[in-house]
């Protein structure tokens, strides 16, 4: 099993550019996260599903968007990049009872 | 509301010595509490997670933590530190709902001094 895998690993965007983070899971797990990690504040919620169709906003949803059209793929789009938006972003999944994490992806916006 | 929260940003031990970090949340329902541990560069990896059976819990790389619901505390420990274990951990909690959402506390980076 791989997984939770992400990509890419790195990015850098000019402001105003659009981009997609694409996180998948090949452990058939329902429940998938995303989350961005700034230094000294821990991990913030962006969005999450709860199975194929279904997704939600979590704690930091504005600027960013989710689909969740298959189990395995949860991809985060980022439309009109900010530099408030330069983070660390890691993809989870969970089947209930923890959340396995992908390796990250670092995005820089200049 | 549920949080958690983990006591020093920093900790500092010498190689050998007792580890100790510390966690305490609040919850009106019980819980189940977890322990990530952060490599540089790297995601977070699960150390140990209680979930309502034994009250200590013992986890990867010698690391173990004890569930103290009078004190809602959840510090994790380790009798001898190594040089590999400095990494940021994270303390963690859940209420096993529909959506299994974790509540993460701020990391506390944990420094080995030789």
């Amino acid at each position: 099993n791989a997984g939770v895998t992400q990509t890419p690993k790195f990015r850098i965007l000019k402001i105003g550019q659009s981009m997609t983070l694409q996180c998948a899971q090949d452990m058939n797990h329902n429940y998938m996260y995303w989350y961005r990690q700034d230094p000294g504040m821990g991990l913030k919620l962006i969005y999450y599903s709860v199975g194929a169709g279904i997704t939600d906003k979590g704690e930091v949803p504005n600027g960013y968007n989710v689909s969740r059209s298959t189990t395995e793929d949860f991809p985060l789009r980022l439309e009109l990049a900010a530099p408030s938006q330069t983070s660390v972003y890691f993809c989870a999944s969970s089947s209930g009872g923890g959340q396995f994490f992908g390796p990250g992806t670092r995005l820089t916006v200049l | 509301a549920q949080s958690v929260t983990q006591l020093g940003s920093h900790v500092s031990v010498s190689e050998g010595a007792l580890v100790l970090l510390r966690c305490n949340y609040s919850s009106s329902v019980p819980p189940y509490l977890f322990w990530y541990v952060q490599y540089p560069n790297q995601g977070l990896q699960l150390l140990l997670k209680y979930t309502s059976a034994a009250t200590l819990v013992k986890g990867i790389n010698g690391f173990e933590a004890e569930f103290k619901k009078s004190e809602t505390s959840f510090h994790l420990t380790k009798p001898s530190a190594h040089m590999s274990d400095a990494a940021e951990y994270f303390c963690a909690v859940t209420f096993m709902n529909r959506d299994d959402k974790i509540i993460f506390g701020k990391g506390t980076r944990l420094h080995i001094l030789p």
